[in-house]
């Protein structure tokens, strides 16, 4: 199985500052089509999931431009150039390239 | 607008059966890989299994194989899941989740295996 690593387990940030959350993978997510399968969801407090990015980089429809996906390979990073207080919650990563599917443990993110 | 609702959780004793059920509509239903994702309470997710638009393909984790299984109608825009021998460590709200990516859920059933 893919085991997906996320670091920092949380995060606390002054609004208005960037934020990274980086995710590895045990195993390349580029799969022979020339895609990569690495997707960022967010789970705000009392809320299910929503997709933020996928395919490393693409932001989903409605998502702010404050959100960016990179990487390649094994190694990934979301990042969100100003922390607004409605961005606090559980952002996970997650490879879709082979089943099982997993999910990065997640990283807390709150407001300071 | 894309809308899943999902259904069937509830208190079930361990080695007891239950059957999710999730409800799509806003979307053409058969055009789209379906999946059940779970988190157990103040956990992670943890994707259960996924079924192909034609239920051609099924795909579970390793600790639901031969207890689980995902099926869906294409005529009722509905997916499901048949849970059996269900254990402790089964508790968890259940999402049902669209497309490979996984870009929308519904607000999920809980289940909870307890004696």
């Amino acid at each position: 199985d893919i085991v997906m690593t996320q670091t920092p387990l949380s995060l606390s940030v002054t609004p208005g500052q960037p934020a990274s959350i980086s995710c590895k993978s045990s195993q390349s997510l580029l799969h022979s089509d020339g895609k990569t399968y690495l997707y960022w969801y967010l789970q705000k407090p009392g809320q299910s999931p929503q997709l933020l990015i996928y395919e490393v980089s693409s932001r989903f429809s409605g998502v702010p431009d404050r959100f960016s996906g990179s990487g390649s390979g094994t190694d990934f990073t979301l990042k969100i150039s100003r922390v607004e207080a409605e961005d606090v919650g559980v952002y996970y990563c997650m490879q879709g390239i082979h089943p099982p599917l997993t999910f990065g443990g997640g990283t807390k993110v709150e407001i300071k | 607008e894309v809308q899943l609702v999902e259904s069937g959780g509830g208190l079930v004793q361990p080695g007891g059966s239950l059957r999710l059920s999730c409800a799509a509509s806003g979307f053409t239903f058969s055009s789209y890989w379906m999946s059940w994702v779970r988190q157990a309470p103040g956990k992670g997710l943890e994707w259960v299994a996924n079924i192909k638009q034609d239920g051609s393909e099924k795909y579970y984790v390793d600790s639901v194989k031969g207890r689980f299984t995902i099926s869906r109608d294409n005529a009722k825009n509905s997916l499901y899941l048949q849970m059996n021998s269900l254990r402790a460590e089964d508790t968890a709200v259940y999402y049902c989740a669209r497309d490979q990516k996984f870009d929308y859920w519904g607000q999920g059933t809980l289940v909870t295996v307890s004696s």
